[in-house]
């Protein structure tokens, strides 16, 4: 089972700062949050992960609360591109490297 | 692009046809998967390879059959389907360090749209 919690659906405007939320209260101390999407009709595509800092490449940027406990995916100026389901998601370690996925949040990016 | 390839992208097949789903990987990763994304449902894990070797079923009917010849090469064998199973395949693979379990970022292919009708 998914180890995470995201809203169902979120709309942004183009331009803007998207920040998308995940919470994932049960996480483990040697477990990482990683963040994908997936465009419609496309394979899931890697976004960024972390473990206790804060991330940030060029797609995106992962903040993470003190506690672990949630999490922030920042996209800084949205597109209409950027619009996808996002997955947050506690990866296992140990014994498999399998992700297992929720049912993400469906972002829309309005002109 | 991924570094993930999968042919073919779209595949129609009848209930009682045989065909098969190819992925490669150009990433020099040795571990690799195959998801399933039916309409309407989360990703779901079949097979994990490691090192060539199956190291995960997820109570995969026995109508697709995965084969790993080396580790850049996965395939899925398809017989007797139904129209259920239709759906998007996925591969994936990840590179795994020799001796352990905890490994590196999965990537994925485009995913084969399958069709049985």
């Amino acid at each position: 089972d998914a180890k995470t919690t995201q809203p169902t659906s979120m709309d942004c405007a183009e331009g803007r700062a998207a920040n998308l939320p995940c919470n994932h209260s049960t996480i483990s101390g040697n477990e990482y949050v990683y963040w994908y999407r997936q465009i419609h009709s496309q394979g899931p595509q890697y976004i960024i992960h972390g473990l206790k800092n804060n991330e940030t490449n060029e797609m995106a940027s992962l903040i993470i609360t003190e506690d672990r406990k949630s999490s922030t995916l920042i996209l800084p100026h949205a597109t209409l591109r950027d619009t996808a389901v996002y997955y947050c998601i506690v990866r296992t370690q140990g014994g498999s490297e399998k992700l297992v996925f929720g049912k993400g949040m469906k972002l829309t990016v309005n002109p | 692009e991924t570094g993930v390839t999968q042919t073919p992208r779209h595949l129609v097949m009848g209930m009682t046809n045989k065909k098969s789903l190819k992925c490669e990987q150009h990433l020099g990763h040795n571990a690799m998967y195959w998801y399933k994304q039916s309409a309407k449902k989360p990703l779901e894990l079949m097979f994990v390879y490691n090192f060539k070797e199956q190291t995960e079923n997820n109570s995969v009917p026995s109508r697709f059959s995965p084969e790993c010849p080396n580790s850049s090469h996965l395939f899925l064998h398809l017989h007797t389907l139904q129209p259920e199973d239709s759906a998007l395949y996925l591969c994936a693979s990840s590179h795994l360090p020799e001796g352990g379990t905890t490994g590196n970022t999965i990537y994925f292919g485009e995913g084969s749209w399958l069709t049985v009708v």
